[in-house]
């Protein structure tokens, strides 16, 4: 089945303690993304890669990293979490950078960060 | 400044009845429009999508109508049905790098 994959759905955590949000697709994408869903603020980009290697931010990134080592994998990474970081994350991908059938998203990971 | 806006944050509707979902954009460069449904404890799912070259969409019960000119889109979904109830994310592309999404709005369609 084409999906992207995410883990851990759930995590609590506490400040400072740093964590890896794991996102896998296994559709051969070149474009992948990551977003953070908070009530009144919708959907907002935390970082994208169009392609292995190549990453950029988009209009959220601050107290995040990420990686694209291969074409399958993008985890985020949250070196020292913050309460406002907690969030409900999404991670998301598309075969290209023409968005014709928008993105494929992930069934999301609901951090809370004590 | 948000660029896609959705200004109502939640819908009520009979079901059977018509159901129009509203979306504004401030950004010209926007040049292809999508609508997302998403379900509680699910991802967001892609439901239709519009070319700024075209005015009108159609899918099954959904149509996407896009105005250029008042920067306005609407999604009618006919007629709507309980499964219907779920948040309705407008998304819009305006380059690589990546598509700018509104703040949603909760559909709920009462029996």
């Amino acid at each position: 089945e084409a999906q992207v994959t995410q883990n851990p759905r759930y995590l609590i955590t506490v400040t400072g303690k740093k964590l890896t949000v794991t996102c896998s697709q296994n559709m051969n994408h070149e474009y992948m993304s990551w977003y953070r869903q908070d009530p009144g603020l919708g959907l907002r980009q935390i970082y994208y890669s169009m392609n292995v290697e190549v990453t950029d931010k988009g209009d959220v990134p601050e107290g995040y990293k990420v990686s694209r080592k291969e074409k399958r994998n993008f985890p985020l990474i949250l070196e020292s979490p913050s309460p406002n970081q907690t969030s409900l994350y999404f991670c998301a991908s598309s075969p290209n950078q023409v968005f014709l059938y928008g993105y494929t998203f992930g069934s999301g990971t609901r951090l809370t960060v004590v | 400044d948000q660029q896609v806006k959705q200004n109502s944050p939640s819908l009520s509707v009979q079901e059977g009845r018509i159901s129009i979902l509203n979306c504004d954009y401030t950004n010209s460069m926007f040049d292809y429009f999508l609508w997302y449904k998403k379900y509680p404890a699910e991802g967001p799912t892609f439901l239709i999508s519009i070319s700024s070259i075209k005015d009108k969409n159609e899918d099954g019960r959904f149509t996407v109508f896009l105005n250029k000119s008042a920067k306005h889109l609407s999604l009618h979904i006919v007629p709507s049905q309980p499964g219907d109830s779920a948040v309705y994310f407008c998304a819009a592309r305006g380059g690589a790098d990546g598509l700018t999404f509104g703040k949603g709005t909760h559909l709920i369609i009462q029996p």
